[in-house]
């Protein structure tokens, strides 16, 4: 069955340096998408970051950047030069290509940065 | 501020009461997705339509849910009788289907308190 796996509760990182968020996935489909969200306490969801499983690139948005390692099944988020608004709670989710477009979430990482 | 429209923000309601959620997806977008978010995981899909049609909704406690999307733009969540299990966030999302990542788009989502 395909699921999503966040092993960090929560992180701690200092004002403008870099940090890593830890996803990892399992599906046996061949064709799917991996996403970042950021939800902050107001409670939206914000999308960041996607990464195609046949994209050969590690994609990158400003700041973010995914690790994408296929044969790991993994797909970390680096938030680099963190700032003070990057305190959130962080979703890495999975769509596959059997379903119609949903995606399955993982339980979240809390990110707090400290000045 | 956030372009998919839920209403109410907060509802705190007593258990055995009937309780409504609105949401106005994105203009355009053929896909609407109702989740459930419990304080502290990860979102979980509820139902989520195609224009009108229900395409998935396994995971809606069809005994006390119910959703629909009459006219194939704004939809409603309905829970009859609420209980106190019930309590979480409700987030309305949508999706364009032609999109090149099929990422969704969250509103700011109903807090429900059930008391």
């Amino acid at each position: 069955a395909q699921k999503i796996t966040q092993t960090q509760p929560g992180m701690f990182v200092q004002e403008k340096e870099a940090v890593t968020l830890d996803c990892t996935y399992d599906t046996s489909d061949p064709s799917y998408g991996l996403f970042w969200y950021k939800q902050p306490s107001s409670g939206e969801m914000i999308f960041l970051i996607y990464q195609g499983s046949y994209d050969q690139q590690n994609a990158t948005e400003g700041r973010y950047s995914l690790n994408f390692q296929k044969a790991r099944k993994s797909a970390n988020l680096v938030i680099s030069a963190s700032q003070l608004g990057d305190s959130a709670m962080y979703f890495c989710a999975m769509r596959y290509s059997s379903n119609t477009g949903k995606l399955i979430f993982g339980q979240g990482t809390t990110l707090q940065v400290k000045p | 501020e956030a372009e998919v429209a839920q209403s109410p923000r907060y509802k705190i309601t007593e258990k055995s009461q009937a309780v409504a959620f609105w949401c106005d997806p994105i203009s355009g977008h053929a896909t609407l997705y109702w989740y459930r978010q419990i304080l502290g995981q990860g979102p979980e899909l509820l139902v989520q339509f195609q224009d009108e049609s229900v395409v998935d909704d396994s995971q809606l406690p069809k005994d006390r849910f119910s959703a629909e999307r009459l006219k194939g733009v704004d939809s409603t969540l309905k829970i009859q009788p609420a209980e106190l299990g019930d309590s979480a966030m409700y987030l309305c999302a949508s999706s364009f289907s032609g999109g090149d990542t099929g990422e969704l788009f969250f509103g700011e989502g109903s807090r429900l308190t059930v008391l």
